[in-house]
């Protein structure tokens, strides 16, 4: 079956950097773009960005301005996130989660169990 | 951007009863790419409709979608305890945004 597990949470203080991973099975994860999506406590959920199935092609929010990366390892079925100049508001839970197109549809059919990202002083 | 509303905030049904969740949106919504979730406390959100009306794999037939252009609806013909959880509706036509959710409270 799909899973899909985060790791790289923690608290860090504001404008400091953190790298999420998100490692992928049950599936060939060569074949599915990869979003991060997250989601401040007692908010709804606010896409982060997409990587295309082949890492080719990259989207983020509006509200990321710059300060995040995603990146894949197909060879290690992981998909990254890299945060930096990290802000009190970027505090969540960030998931990882599956498209389920070749080229992104930007809806998720399976989601991982989050990490938590604290940024606070 | 595209905002989407839904409504009521909170519903309080008994189990057996129809649960009927609004979602509108500020601007037509793009080949009806809409999509409802459910989420659990503690748990990530699970797909249980894309495209408005179809049912993402594993759902029971009692979840529907339907609707067009604004306006779509999430229906629960016959709530079960275990429905106890937030809907959250999703446009994906233009990049990707959520609702503010519904909270659904079994009595």
């Amino acid at each position: 079956q799909v899973q899909l597990v985060e790791s790289g949470g923690g608290v860090v203080q504001p404008g400091m950097s953190l790298r999420l991973s998100c490692v992928a099975s049950g599936f060939t994860f060569s074949d599915y773009g990869m979003h991060w999506v997250r989601q401040a406590p007692g908010k709804g959920p606010e896409w982060v960005a997409v990587i295309w199935y082949d890492g080719s092609r990259r989207s983020y929010g509006d509200f990321v301005k710059g300060r995040f990366t995603i990146s894949r390892d197909n060879s290690e079925n992981t998909v990254f996130l890299h945060m930096e100049s990290l802000r009190a508001e970027d505090t969540a839970f960030y998931y990882c989660a599956r498209d389920p197109s070749l080229s992104p549809s930007y809806h998720f059919d399976h989601w991982g169990q989050g990490t938590l990202v604290t940024v606070s002083s | 951007d595209i905002v989407l509303t839904q409504s009521p905030a909170i519903l309080s049904l008994s189990p057996g009863e129809r649960a009927t969740l609004s979602c509108g949106a500020s601007q037509s919504v793009s080949n009806n790419y809409l999509a409802w979730y459910q989420q659990k406390p503690g748990l990530a959100p699970r797909l249980l409709i894309y495209g408005a009306s179809t049912r993402a794999t594993g759902i029971p037939d009692r979840f529907s979608g339907s609707g067009s252009g604004t306006d779509f609806t999430l229906t629960i013909s016959r709530l079960e305890p275990e429905d106890c959880a937030m809907y959250y509706c999703q446009q994906y036509g233009s990049s990707s945004f959520f609702g503010p959710g519904t909270k659904i409270d079994i009595k």
